[in-house]
């Protein structure tokens, strides 16, 4: 089974810029492994914030944007507020199976 | 408004069964894949199993396979876990997702112990 690996975790400043980036231990991450992003805030459901690499939901704010970076899925927290912190993750698909990566703690700072 | 909403979590010995439900409000359920997510406590999200739209396809986590069955009543819009042989490690909040835009429930809880 493949291995999707995230930074463990990342500290951005209010307003600040961040990326967070997804790997694949089988290779490039590409759009066929139809990328998504997740945001769970302690105690609640995971909402999703970006999905097939770059789509948004209505719910998305407009601060985020997801996007293939240098063979990884990224996501690109743009503006970062206080809310934002949270635990993010990203999601590959293998020909029908799924992997989570281990998560990204954000730190807003 | 689309709404996902699981139920059938509780308490079980190990070794028992629990079947969970899925009902999604709102959208076609027939256009979409469903997933099932399970989060043990204080652990990251693990991909359980998925079905496709018409039910023929499905994809399972080596851990479940044999133990676990997915299935969809696309008539009732419903998506199910039939959960077999479980184990302490199995205990979870499990969560339903639809696919395409990943529209998530608020989750049921399985807690596996004697």
């Amino acid at each position: 089974q493949a291995v999707v690996t995230q930074e463990p975790s990342l500290t951005v400043s209010p307003g600040g810029t961040v990326t967070l980036t997804c790997g694949s231990s089988t290779g490039a991450v590409t759009s066929g492994h139809w990328p998504y992003w997740f945001q769970q805030k302690p105690g609640q459901a995971p909402r999703t914030l970006i999905w097939d690499t770059t789509n948004k939901n209505s719910w998305t704010p407009a601060r985020f944007s997801g996007s293939l970076l240098g063979g990884k899925a990224a996501l690109t927290l743009s503006g970062a507020q206080p809310e934002d912190e949270a635990d993010y993750y990203c999601f590959l698909s293998y020909s029908g199976t799924w992997v989570f990566g281990g998560g990204t703690k954000l730190t807003v700072l | 408004e689309v709404q996902v909403v699981e139920s059938g979590g509780g308490l079980v010995q190990p070794g028992g069964s629990l079947r969970l439900s899925c009902a999604v409000s709102g959208s076609t359920f027939i256009n979409y894949w469903m997933t099932w997510v399970r989060q043990a406590p204080g652990k990251g999200l693990e991909w359980v199993a998925n079905i496709n739209r018409d039910g023929g396809e499905k994809y399972y986590v080596d851990s479940v396979k044999g133990r676990f069955t997915i299935s969809r009543d696309n008539a009732k819009n419903s998506l199910y876990l039939q959960m077999n042989s479980l184990r302490a490690e199995d205990m979870a909040v499990y969560y339903c997702m639809r696919g395409s835009g990943g529209v998530w429930g608020k989750g049921t809880t399985v807690t596996v112990s004697s």
